[in-house]
């Protein structure tokens, strides 16, 4: 299994224009989200997914899109963007959010470093 | 609202002595922890979480309800710690979010 995929590794716009991240988990996972990181924040979660067609927002939404087509892949949309999304993302991903015994801890990606000049 | 608060920014300690690193939660309800390490250049990976009540890499980390707290132990640090540690909490149901801490350096000085 390769886990959960991010692609690119690295990307550099600028201001106002849009990309997409990409995220690919092969464990048939129902749950998947995105963070950022940024320095003395922790990780902030951005959307959701509790299955596919299913998407919600979290914590800091805004200037971001999400959709969830199939259960393998989680694209993360950034419409114009801004330098206060200069950030490192992961996506997560995880078996089943919060059923059963034990909880289902997440699997992250590599992360996207972006800058946004 | 569901919050986890993890104090220190940056933990620093010498090889072989003991470490402790806080966590606080907020949640009305019995929450699932975790603790997630992320080694240099490496992905954030589960170290622990609370159900298991195991130790892992000499770490362990017990949950106190009547304290909300989490903290994460290990008697005797190795340079090898060196890492960024994250305190995290899924709540068992209803909102279908985990919730992160905003993480703890550790460094283990020589």
């Amino acid at each position: 299994n390769a886990g959960v995929t991010q692609t690119p590794k690295f990307q550099v716009l600028k201001t106002g224009q849009s990309m997409t991240l990409q995220c690919a988990q092969d464990m048939n996972h129902e749950y998947m989200s995105w963070y950022r990181q940024d320095p003395g924040m922790g990780l902030r979660l951005i959307h959701y997914s509790v299955g596919a067609g299913i998407t919600d927002q979290g914590e800091v939404p805004n200037g971001y899109n999400v959709s969830r087509s199939t259960t393998e892949d989680f694209p993360l949309r950034l419409l114009s963007a801004a330098p206060s999304q200069t950030s490192v993302y992961f996506c997560a991903s995880s078996y089943s959010y919060g059923r059963g015994v034990g909880g289902s801890p997440l699997h992250f990606g590599n992360g996207t470093r972006l800058t946004v000049t | 609202a569901q919050r986890v608060t993890q104090p220190e920014k940056l933990l620093s300690v010498f090889k072989g002595a003991p470490v402790e690193l806080k966590c606080n939660y907020s949640y009305s309800g019995s929450p699932e922890l975790f603790w997630y390490v992320q080694y240099s250049r490496q992905r954030l990976q589960l170290l622990l979480r609370h159900i298991s009540r195991e130790s892992i890499k000499g770490f362990t980390a017990d949950l106190n309800k009547g304290e909300t707290s989490f903290h994460l132990k290990k008697p005797f640090a190795q340079e090898e710690d060196s890492a960024m540690y994250y305190c995290a909490l899924s709540s068992p149901s209803g909102t279908y979010k985990y919730i992160f801490g905003t993480g703890t350096r550790l460094k283990v000085l020589a």
